[in-house]
């Protein structure tokens, strides 16, 4: 099984929308981080969390929320999607800022 | 504010030959630096990454990258490619004096290996 799964790994949905993305990792990792990828943009950092109770913003958070349930998952929500919220999403994890980032398969989200 | 520039978007090469794909960063403070792989329809996956000691770091799948804090370059290397290494290569960087954990990517690579 996999260590760090994402769902739904694609989706497709109308401006105005509310949208959930789910991360769960099986690591046993405190931390966690939100990215999105665009072409020729690289990876971006949305939101990233250090453990439960910490919840930080990343380079691009606007448009953007997330929760931490619990140490093995973190959701990532788009209250209002918009067209240029279409992206491929990545969900990663690590145990520490040297470590080794561990990410998910993506989620393709496509917004109309 | 750090940042990381990947110096070209596409690098096609034929089978067999050597490659290098090019990272150069700007950071005020020491940093830790990664190259991590997405091979078609899959999340990333680390490479090599370099935090210290040895400028010459190697990694999986027959990779290499040389740290030159000088010319704050990061370059990655192979002898020989094969088709299996046609993916998208990334180099990312992070800092000591952060919280600790953001990366920050540059834009990618393509690699294209042709037989």
């Amino acid at each position: 099984d996999a260590d760090v799964t994402q769902t739904p790994r694609n989706r497709i949905t109308k401006t105005g929308k509310r949208i959930m993305l789910e991360c769960s990792q099986t690591k046993g990792h405190d931390r966690m981080y939100w990215y999105r990828q665009d072409p020729g943009l690289g990876l971006r950092l949305i939101y990233y969390s250090f453990d439960v109770k910490d919840i930080n913003k990343g380079e691009i958070s606007d448009g953007y929320s997330v929760s931490r349930q619990a140490q093995a998952k973190f959701s990532l929500s788009l209250e209002s999607a918009i067209p240029n919220q279409t992206a491929l999403y990545f969900c990663a994890t690590s145990d520490s800022e040297v470590d080794t980032q561990y990410f998910g398969p993506g989620t393709r989200l496509t917004v109309l | 504010a750090q940042s990381v520039t990947q110096l070209d978007s596409q690098v096609p090469v034929f089978e067999e030959a050597p490659v290098e794909l090019r990272c150069n960063y700007s950071s005020s403070v020491s940093v830790y630096l990664f190259w991590y792989v997405q091979y078609p329809n899959q999340g990333l996956q680390l490479l090599l990454k370099y935090l210290s000691g040895s400028t010459l770091v190697k990694g999986i799948n027959g990779f290499e990258a040389e740290f030159n804090k000088s010319q704050t370059s990061f370059h990655l290397r192979k002898p020989s490619v094969h088709i299996s290494d046609t993916a998208e290569y990334f180099c990312a960087v992070s800092d000591y004096d952060n919280q600790g954990g953001k990366l920050i990517f540059g834009q990618g690579t393509e690699l294209s290996v042709k037989p």
